[in-house]
């Protein structure tokens, strides 16, 4: 198996700019988390999945973000309009059907937002 | 809320010098993870502990979990230039299906 997979793995973009994050689960995996990651703030839940449902999003930092999981391989992250304060790495996550098992990280995107 | 905190935040050692790093949760856990970050990497899975008292090992690293399972901690034996990270221990939240993360421990080797 690939891992899960991410896209880009690094973006560079302009305060105001629209920019979405893209991720590829593991197939067979019914659990799919988004996190940010930042020196200040550490490792942040920001969304999780089950069976492509949001569950939690409580994490958001507010209605700029948004994430969606039309299918059962496919999520994105999207922030609109960014700022400079959402540079972070982005990671995305995804585990089986037993509760609390293991997670398996993506590789992560850098975001850099001028 | 609960909580997972984790002690100390950066650990300096000479190569070859042991580490321990601390997990303790304001509420008890029914088990509790640990992972490791490289620099410039992401979190990678090294073990769950479940049972009260249980240690477990793997080559130089030995995790336990405590009597009262609200704390826990990793230890590695002669550390290695391969043992640079992060180490980050999570607990599930108590109300729905997420892991609280410790802060995490970096492990940084002295030249």
């Amino acid at each position: 198996d690939a891992g899960v997979i991410q896209s880009p793995r690094h973006e560079v973009t302009e305060m105001g700019q629209e920019v979405t994050l893209r991720c590829k689960p593991i197939s067979g995996h019914d659990y799919l988390f988004w996190y940010r990651q930042t020196m200040m703030r550490g490792l942040e839940l920001l969304i999780y999945f089950n069976n492509n449902v949001p569950i939690d999003d409580s994490g958001m930092p507010e209605d700029r973000f948004s994430a969606k999981m039309p299918n059962a391989s496919f999520s994105t992250l999207k922030i609109q309009p960014s700022e400079p304060r959402d540079s972070a790495v982005y990671f995305c996550a995804s585990s089986r059907t037993e509760i609390y098992d293991e997670q398996f990280f993506g590789p992560g995107t850098r975001l850099t937002v001028l | 809320g609960q909580q997972v905190m984790q002690i100390p935040q950066y650990q300096h050692v000479q190569e070859g010098e042991d580490f321990t790093t601390y997990c303790n949760s304001s509420t008890t856990l029914s088990n509790i993870q640990w992972y490791k970050q490289r620099p410039g990497g992401h979190p990678v899975f090294l073990i769950q502990l479940v049972k009260s008292g249980e240690v477990k090992k793997q080559k130089r690293l030995t995790f336990q979990f405590g009597e009262a399972k609200k704390n826990s901690s990793l230890h590695i034996t002669a550390t290695q230039t391969t043992d640079v990270g992060t180490y980050f221990c999570a607990g599930p939240k108590d109300s729905n299906y997420q892991l609280i993360w410790g802060a995490g421990t970096k492990l940084i080797i002295k030249p």
